[in-house]
């Protein structure tokens, strides 16, 4: 299965507050999970990614928490700010065959004042 | 470096004219890869290549697309003819084979009216 289930599709949070999006495969032959961020009229910049040797990365405020026994992953953006609001996608990325992206469906994510 | 290019930004068009969207991508890349951005069905791959060479195409959605990467430095993406449904946000993405990171250009924004 070559899909990546993301969730939610939307998300608002109050300036300062945690943003968490959450992801899961089916795939295992996927071994790297990078998280894309896209603002609008712009194309998808990577923002943060991670193997699956690793439970956990932190880039500033940007954390990937990883649980491969459940096949999933999440970002979380600690005390989130008005700027980050913009569309986040998860992706997961095999080596093996064709070697491309999987890309989830993305969360718009709005950060209050 | 200058990124991953596109042009035209912006294509307005009517149905049944033939579209040419140009990517140039990062040097010394050796993958290149097509999507289409909709609010509808997100980022889809429509089709990538390495080393100049196509790879996977099965998402390209009807015989009215083509692509052609002639050289390691240049890429297009051909619809011809057009439909109103063709209207979206078409991007480029390359990356390094060792390198994973995909990186994505400004995309183009097409209308067929």
């Amino acid at each position: 299965q070559q899909q990546v289930k993301q969730s939610p599709q939307s998300l608002i949070v109050q300036k300062g507050g945690i943003s968490i999006i959450n992801c899961a495969y089916e795939n295992t032959a996927f071994d790297y999970f990078p998280w894309y961020q896209q603002f609008p009229g712009k194309g998808p910049a990577l923002l943060i990614a991670i193997r699956p040797d690793v439970s956990e990365k932190k880039e500033g405020r940007f954390t990937i928490s990883f649980n491969k026994s459940a096949k999933q992953f999440s970002l979380h953006i600690m005390d989130s700010q008005p700027g980050d609001s913009a569309t986040y996608f998860c992706a997961a990325w095999e080596d093996t065959g064709f070697q491309k992206l999987v890309f989830g469906t993305g969360t718009r994510l709005l950060v209050s004042p | 470096d200058a990124g991953v290019i596109q042009s035209p930004r912006h294509e307005v068009t009517e149905m049944g004219q033939e579209v040419t969207l140009r990517c140039k991508p990062i040097s010394g890349h050796n993958s290149l890869f097509w999507y289409r951005q909709t609010m509808m069905r997100g980022l889809e791959l429509l089709i990538y290549f390495n080393n100049n060479v196509p790879i996977d195409d099965s998402g390209m959605p009807e015989d009215r697309f083509s692509a052609k990467m002639p050289n390691a430095s240049f890429s297009t993406l051909k619809i011809q003819p057009s439909e109103p449904r063709d209207s979206a946000v078409y991007f480029c993405a390359s990356r390094d084979l060792a390198g994973g990171t995909q990186y994505f250009g400004p995309g183009t924004r097409l209308l067929v009216l």
